[in-house]
């Protein structure tokens, strides 16, 4: 069935370093896609978002790429800080998380 | 309020019974979806309700799983003769509408004994 993955289980970083999380999905009518980051018991927490017609959108420290002809999705995390230690899921919309990317920060 | 608020936090059940878990949303949040997420793995889509409209039920796992929604507001999902397998952290969240990034509740951690 369609599914949205990620590629890496465990990304450990230096402090400062940028951060690159990858992500990949087979629906290709896949309209919009978000980026989450979950600390540890806690509930996710919405980062970014993109939407199909777009390849690429910024926010505060994050830019997320959106590739639709290799249907693959990525999130960078510049100048890691500690406090981005985390676990980060990809989704398309509401309907499909994977397993997620436990980001470490090495200070 | 100012976040999505669930309750219980922590649920300790035993096996067999039935389990009620509240969510309440951002207030004019139309759209309010159901969340499990077992130890160590992803988030798994239960349930999404969006304004009046009839509730995607397509993620609910098996008949013992319901939910209900009034209006724009509390929702309730109810694990009926609980099992086991039904431990697992269940998340809320809301959004404007679909195709909107989504604020998450903390959780009702449930465990089943």
């Amino acid at each position: 069935g369609e599914s949205v993955g990620l590629h890496l289980p465990t990304l450990s970083v230096q402090e400062g370093d940028n951060s690159i999380i990858n992500c990949a999905y087979s629906n290709s009518a896949s309209d919009y896609f978000i980026w989450y980051k979950q600390e540890s018991g806690k509930g996710p927490q919405f980062i970014i978002d993109i939407r199909s017609n777009m390849d690429k959108r910024q926010g505060q420290r994050v830019t997320v790429l959106l590739n639709k002809t290799v249907k693959h999705l990525s999130l960078q995390i510049a100048a890691t800080q500690p406090g981005d230690s985390a676990v980060y899921f990809c989704a398309e919309d509401r309907l499909a998380f994977g397993k997620g990317n436990q980001v470490v920060v090495i200070p | 309020g100012a976040g999505v608020s669930q309750s219980p936090s922590n649920k300790v059940t035993e096996k067999g019974k039935d389990v009620e878990l509240r969510c309440d949303p951002i207030s004019g949040h139309t759209a309010l979806y159901w969340y499990r997420q077992r130890l160590g793995q992803g988030l798994e889509f239960l349930i999404y309700f969006q304004g009046n409209s009839a509730p995607d039920k397509s993620g609910l796992p098996s008949d013992r799983f319901s939910a209900e929604r009034t209006g724009e507001s509390v929702s309730t999902l109810t694990i009926q003769r609980t099992q086991q397998e039904d431990s697992a952290v269940y998340l809320c969240a809301s959004s404007l509408a679909l195709g909107n990034g989504y604020t998450f509740g903390s959780g009702t951690r449930l465990t089943v004994v």
